[in-house]
C-alpha cells in the first residue's frame, strides 16, 4: 500500500481558476512534506515545503499542514497555463541526517485557458 | 550553468549487460541520492549517501550499486540489465535535511 496518497489523480481547472490538491501520509513518523512540480518531460522542483501545523504563503501557492491527521494540501490561486505539470506530495522523517523523500503518485494539474 | 549533471542524457542497453550512470553536483552538498521514476512505478528512493557513506538503501536488488568518487560524485552502476530496470533515473543533493534538488535524470531504456 502507497504510504503517500494524494488526490485526485487528475485535475482541470480553468484558467485564472483555484486548484486544490491533497496528500496523505499513513506513515506516523513523518515530520516533514515536500511539494514538488514535474513538468512533462523535466525533473522535480521543490514548490513548497510544511514542517508545522497550519498555512504557509508563498505568492500564489498555499499550503496547510494538519500533523495530527498528517494531512497537508495544496492550494493554487489565479491558476495559469504554466501551471500544468504533475504536482508530487513526499514526506520524509526529519531524522537529521540524509532522509529519503517517499512520493505519491502524483495530481495531474491541466489549466485550461 | 546546471548545477547537478547527470550523464548520459539517454542510455539504450541490451538484456544482460552493464551500465554506469553518472552524477555530479556542483551546489556544495554533502547529501546526494537516486531516485527512479517508471510509467508502472511513481518516483521511488533508492539510496541516499552522505559525506560519500551509504545512509540508506531502499533497492533489494544487489544489482544496483553506487560508487562515489569524490564527495560532489555519486555513479550507480546498474548490472545484468532486465527490461524492467527501464526507467529514468534521477540523481538528487541537498544539505542535510534540507530540500533536496533533482538533476535533469538519465532516461534508460533496456531491451
Amino acid at each position: 500500500q502507497q504510504k503517500v496518497q494524494q488526490s485526485p489523480e487528475s485535475l482541470i481547472v480553468p484558467e485564472g481558476g483555484m486548484a486544490s490538491l491533497n496528500c496523505t501520509s499513513s506513515d506516523r513518523n513523518v515530520d516533514y512534506f515536500w511539494w514538488y512540480r514535474q513538468h512533462s518531460g523535466k525533473s522535480p522542483k521543490m514548490l513548497m515545503s510544511i514542517f508545522s501545523n497550519g498555512e504557509k504563503e508563498e505568492g500564489r501557492f498555499t499550503v496547510h499542514l494538519n500533523k495530527a491527521s498528517l494531512h497537508t494540501s495544496l492550494h493554487i490561486r489565479d491558476s495559469q497555463p504554466s501551471d500544468s505539470a504533475l504536482y508530487l506530495c513526499a514526506a520524509s522523517m526529519g531524522t537529521g541526517g540524509a532522509d529519503r523523500l517517499t512520493f505519491g503518485k502524483g495530481t495531474q494539474l491541466i489549466i485550461q485557458p | 550553468d546546471p548545477k547537478i549533471i547527470q550523464k548520459p542524457k539517454y542510455l539504450v542497453a541490451v538484456t544482460g549487460s552493464e551500465k554506469i550512470l553518472i552524477c555530479e553536483q556542483y551546489l556544495g552538498h554533502n547529501a546526494m541520492y537516486w531516485y527512479r521514476q517508471s510509467a508502472k512505478k511513481p518516483l521511488e528512493f533508492m539510496f541516499s549517501y552522505s559525506y560519500q557513506k551509504l545512509m540508506d538503501n531502499q533497492t533489494a536488488s544487489s544489482r544496483f550499486q553506487p560508487q562515489s568518487s569524490k564527495k560532489n560524485h555519486l555513479d550507480l552502476q546498474i548490472t545484468a540489465l532486465k527490461p524492467d530496470d527501464s526507467a529514468t533515473y534521477f540523481c538528487a543533493s541537498s544539505h542535510i535535511q534540507d530540500t533536496q534538488y533533482f538533476g535533469p535524470g538519465t532516461r534508460l531504456l533496456v531491451l
